[in-house]
């Protein structure tokens, strides 16, 4: 039981670069998150999805773009990179059982650079 | 619109001490209020879940308080010791739809020998 990877842990982009962050969790979770975390803002939440097929906004989703095709994968891109998208990047899951406990878990995080 | 701080931003004691964290939040509609740990370079943790019909919640030597009509909580830390050190964060989800979360910036605290 992995719970929630990242892949890549770490990346360097030019300015105006694409990239694609993908999050897998093997906890059957319905709901999945991204949120970046910059220093003095804490963790702020771009978008998320409350099952297969679906995706929302959140506190700040300009210039990122989302997919849910698995209910396991949840997919992060970056379609021309700027560099205030410099940010360490966390993908997290939950359940929506409250007898199972809705905590959200996370995975380790991607940090990305943009030059 | 929800607003999560933290006070101190940092905090050092020696080891074995008791030692209280604070998080207040502007908006007393809350579902839940999360606890979570935060190692240097890595994800995040969580320690303890309040529901907003709940005092408290104990695991180990940690207490989490919740005082949800003064929009506060407090993480109690007993005996604390140097494997404590990190970067604990506390997060508000509101009442209603989706279960989304509100972060503050968290208090680093360190626990020296």
């Amino acid at each position: 039981n992995a719970g929630v990877t990242q892949t890549p842990k770490f990346r360097v982009l030019k300015t105006g670069q694409s990239m694609t962050l993908l999050c897998a969790q093997d906890m059957n979770h319905e709901y999945m998150y991204w949120y970046r975390q910059d220093p003095g803002m804490g963790l702020r939440l771009i978008h998320y999805s409350v099952g297969e097929g679906t995706t929302a906004k959140g506190e700040v989703p300009d210039g990122y773009n989302v997919s849910r095709l698995k209910k396991q994968n949840f997919l992060l891109g970056l379609e021309s990179a700027a560099p205030s998208q410099t940010s360490v990047y966390f993908c997290a899951s939950s359940s929506t059982d409250r007898t199972l406990g809705e905590t959200q878990y996370f995975g380790p995080g991607t940090r990305l650079l943009v030059l | 619109k929800q607003e999560v701080t933290q006070i101190p931003a940092a905090l050092s004691v020696p080891e074995g001490e008791n030692l209280v964290l604070n998080c207040s939040f502007t908006d007393s509609a809350i579902y839940n209020l999360q606890w979570f740990r935060q190692d240097p370079g890595k994800g995040l943790t969580s320690l303890l879940l309040i529901q907003s019909s709940q005092r408290e919640q104990t695991s180990g030597r940690l207490n989490a308080s919740l005082d949800k009509s003064s929009g506060r909580s407090t993480l109690y830390i007993a005996a604390s010791q140097p494997g404590d050190s990190a970067t604990y964060l506390c997060a508000v989800r509101r009442a209603g739809g989706g279960n989304k979360l509100t972060f503050g910036t968290g208090t680093q605290l360190k626990v020296e020998l």
